[in-house]
């Protein structure tokens, strides 16, 4: 069974730039959270995604949007890149619907965003 | 949200039981306790939740206190492969894709 998947691996962007990352989650699985890992400020929840719809959102600017897909893949956007946007961005996975309080989540490998 | 508590880092040997603490005195009566570690290089991953009563799986064991205001994850023979980041982690909202990670604990496993 594939895990979930991450492109690209590793980018590098400059300052005023977007980017867009991709997640393709387990098959069946209809949930896709998105997390922000720095070495400052560790792992942060960025959103969640279920059935093509944003459930919850973390606390980040609007410049980080995200969207789901038919097919549960999930892209998440970051627009005017600054500095301190550079980080490992993961994607995870779970199969329970939202609400549930034990759900397993599947982390993909990440996209590492250098921004220069 | 409830706050979780674990020492910075930890250090075993190879082949003996290592037990990883955390303090949640904040816990709610309905807030599950997760558990995920982060080798190197790689995304998180998880090892064990619970609720109130002790819980195992091929990976590692959760003994909860009764009050349930700690709890600590134990992993039964640590093997080199075992070094990580120990993350314990009450969920956001009630909700386990919406995890809160701290700083969790570094495990050293020495040969």
């Amino acid at each position: 069974k594939a895990g979930v998947t991450q492109t690209p691996r590793y980018l590098i962007k400059t300052r005023g730039q977007q980017v867009t990352l991709s997640c393709s989650p387990i098959s069946g699985h209809r949930s896709v959270s998105w997390y922000q890992q720095t070495p400052g400020q560790g792992l942060q929840f960025l959103f969640e995604y279920f059935s093509e719809t944003q459930r919850n959102k973390g606390n980040f600017p609007g410049r980080f949007s995200g969207r789901q897909f038919s097919n549960s893949r999930s892209e998440m956007n970051v627009s005017t890149l600054e500095l301190g946007d550079s980080a490992l961005y993961l994607c995870a996975s779970s199969l329970v619907p939202q609400g549930d309080t034990t759900g397993e989540l599947f982390f993909g490998e990440g996209s590492r965003l250098t921004v220069l | 949200d409830a706050k979780t508590t674990q020492p910075n880092s930890m250090e075993s040997n190879e082949e003996e039981p290592v037990h990883l603490p955390c303090n949640h005195s904040t816990i709610s009566g309905t807030d599950y306790i997760h558990w995920y570690r982060q080798l190197p290089s790689q995304g998180p991953e998880y090892v064990i939740h619970g609720l109130t009563s002790n819980v195992n799986n091929r990976m590692a064991s959760l003994a909860i206190a009764e009050d349930r205001k700690s709890s600590t994850l134990i992993l039964h023979r640590a093997t080199l492969r075992d070094a990580a980041v120990y993350y314990c982690i009450l969920p956001m909202s009630g909700s386990a894709r919406q995890l809160t990670f701290g700083s969790g604990t570094q495990l050293t496993v020495l040969p």
